[in-house]
């Protein structure tokens, strides 16, 4: 079993729409997670950080933790064309030794 | 803001030779990280640092060493080369409590012939 998954994609969403993006986590004890976005042929961007349950609000950027069913979800409301990236969600477990990338999860806007 | 960065955008090597990647951070990071990036297989990492002269493997560190003679700067080297080390190369750094997260820099794209 992979320790974080994300659905590869890629997922397609028309412009102004509200894109959802998953990831699950297997580490129970996980305490805090990331979302990054990857535009093609660059590096990783920290967009959303997120420690506790619930949901925090960023702009047009949403990230929502629920520990218990343990997924993290970034939502991207009014979706843009600029939008089109990989975002990869990052999970560091107990005791804040290691931190663990899905493998991310494309997402095309359509104009 | 955080600032890391690496030596050179895109290189190119041949096979056998002795490779070095530097990777500088300027906010005083107790953490440092090397990552190779492949289609498919996601972030892999290699090697990490959490203090001077301190360094633990990762998951793939076979073929490739790692210095760390001050706090600011981390370096991968690959002994000697071989053409399945071509990859994208990618240095991140965090601070060390908390579960911080990392700061990447904008990775070395690593080519060997």
């Amino acid at each position: 079993q992979k320790e974080v998954e994300q659905n590869s994609g890629p997922l397609s969403v028309p412009e102004g729409a509200i894109a959802s993006l998953n990831c699950t986590y297997s580490d129970r004890g996980s305490q805090s997670f990331f979302w990054y976005r990857q535009y093609s042929g660059k590096s990783p961007e920290l967009i959303m950080s997120i420690y506790s349950n619930g949901d925090k609000e960023d702009g047009r950027f949403t990230a929502q933790l629920n520990k218990a069913s343990q997924y993290v979800s970034l939502l991207i409301r009014d979706s843009q064309p600029s939008d089109s990236a990989t975002y990869l969600c990052a999970v560091i477990g107990q005791g804040y030794q290691k931190v663990t990338f899905g493998t991310g999860t494309k997402l095309q806007v359509i104009p | 803001d955080v600032k890391v960065t690496q030596s050179s955008r895109y290189l190119v090597k041949r096979t056998g030779e002795k490779v070095f990647l530097e990777c500088v951070q300027d906010m005083d990071h107790e953490n440092m990280f090397w990552y190779r990036q492949d289609p498919g297989l996601g972030l892999r990492l290699i090697y990490f640092s959490y203090d001077v002269k301190m360094k633990e493997k990762g998951d793939i560190p076979e073929g490739y060493s790692v210095s760390r003679e001050k706090k600011e700067r981390f370096s991968l080297i690959l002994e000697s080369a071989s053409t399945n080390q071509t990859s994208m190369y990618l240095c991140a750094s965090s601070l060390s409590f908390g579960g911080q997260p990392q700061h990447f820099g904008d990775g070395t794209r690593l080519s060997i012939l």
